[in-house]
Formats: C-alpha cells, sequence, structure tokens
C-alpha cells in the first residue's frame, strides 16, 4: 500500500501564483519529511524538509506546513516561477527501518 | 551535482538480458539506496545498504539483486529482464544509516529501456 499520497497529479500555475501541493500519511512512526525537487533528466534534489514537532517552516519562497493530527503537510511555493517548473516529490522517513517513502510526484508548470 | 555518479546513462536492452547498474556515492557517505522510477511514477525503494551490508528492502524483485562492495560503490544487478523493468534506477546516498540530516542525495540515473 502506498505510505504517502500527494496530489495533484500536475498543477499549473501562472507566474506569481501560489503553487500548494499536498501529502498525507498513516504511519505515525514517521520522523522526518522532507521535499524534492526534480528537474527533467536529473535526479531528485532536497528542497525542504520539516519533523513533526513543527507546524510549519520557510525557507525563502518556499514553505511547508505541517498537521500532526490530520497526518497531512504540504508544500507552498509564493511567487511561483517558470524556474520552479518541476516535479515535486513529498516523502517521510522511519528512522528505525532506514526507509524513505516517497509520493507519487506533482509536475508543476508555471506559465510565464 | 550531488557528488553521487551512476553508470550507465542509457541502457538499451532485449527481454531476457542481464544488466549492471553502477553506483558510486558521494565521498564519505556509507548508505547507498536504489529506487525505482517507472513513467509518472513515484519512486519506489527497492533496497538499501549501509557500509557493506543490506539494511533495508523494499519491493524489489526476485531477478533482482544489488550488493555494496568495500569501497562502497554499489551494483544492482536486473537479471531476466521484462518489458515492465523499464525505468530509471536511482542510486541516492546519505552519511548515516537513514541519513543523518535526513538528506538523500541522489544520481542523475540511469534509463533502462527493455525490447
Amino acid at each position: 500500500q502506498q505510505q504517502v499520497k500527494q496530489s495533484p497529479q500536475s498543477l499549473i500555475v501562472q507566474k506569481g501564483g501560489i503553487s500548494i501541493i499536498n501529502c498525507a500519511y498513516e504511519n505515525t512512526a514517521f520522523d522526518y519529511f522532507p521535499w524534492y525537487q526534480q528537474f527533467p533528466g536529473k535526479g531528485p534534489a532536497l528542497l525542504i524538509a520539516i519533523r513533526p514537532d513543527v507546524s510549519e517552516k520557510k525557507e525563502g519562497r518556499f514553505t511547508i506546513s505541517f498537521n500532526k493530527s490530520a497526518k497531512q503537510f504540504s508544500l507552498h511555493i509564493m511567487d511561483s516561477q517558470p524556474g520552479d517548473s518541476a516535479t515535486y516529490f513529498c516523502a517521510a522517513r522511519r528512522y528505525n527501518f532506514n526507509k524513505f517513502y516517497f509520493g507519487s510526484g506533482t509536475k508543476l508548470n508555471v506559465k510565464p | 551535482d550531488s557528488g553521487v555518479t551512476q553508470t550507465p546513462k542509457h541502457l538499451i536492452t532485449a527481454t531476457g538480458q542481464r544488466v549492471t547498474l553502477r553506483c558510486s556515492p558521494r565521498s564519505g557517505d556509507l548508505s547507498v539506496y536504489w529506487y525505482q522510477q517507472s513513467l509518472d511514477q513515484g519512486l519506489q525503494f527497492l533496497i538499501q545498504y549501509y557500509n557493506g551490508e543490506e539494511r533495508a528492502k523494499g519491493n524489489i524483485l526476485e531477478r533482482f539483486s544489488a550488493q555494496q562492495f568495500p569501497d562502497l560503490h554499489s551494483e544492482l544487478n536486473l537479471s531476466s529482464l521484462e518489458l515492465g523493468d523499464s525505468a530509471l534506477y536511482f542510486c541516492a546516498s546519505s552519511t548515516g544509516l537513514a541519513g543523518a540530516n535526513g538528506e538523500l542525495f541522489f544520481g542523475e540515473g540511469s534509463r533502462l529501456t527493455v525490447l
């Protein structure tokens, strides 16, 4: 079964708009929630991450909102730019089992 | 550049064949992970090695095997290949057992096409 569910599958946003990608998980043993960004032809790269004892983390235009009780977390990209066009993956780590579980990815297209 | 090197970048082969994908982790990283990414699919965890030992296993088929060598490079062997094995195979590395800061460093992938 899919450990981390991600939506939407694809997203089109106008330049300057806000992009929002959502993820949900079931396993309360997850202790770390990163977001990865993948450009075509490249491997995923860490964008921003959060631990479950924090409800929000912001780095520049990128913000993670974390809702522990709802077992949901989301990525917000403010003032979206065409250079943000990429595939975004949420993930969750289960430390004691040495595993990272990835969502199915969201393909973001920011139109100029 | 993540520092993780994967070879080959592209590979085309026929059904029933066997291929080996190679990964060199970042300098100093002891953990190596293998992931499969099929077309428009997420990253499916296959297997993890830490300092030469298998530490975690995901949805890896019996036709697939991997190992990590003393110099810490890793190889993923895919045998009796089927059309459905066509995918991007990523290697990632981390400093600790499950990522000291939770970060995985990914290579650029090996694209396997099975005809």
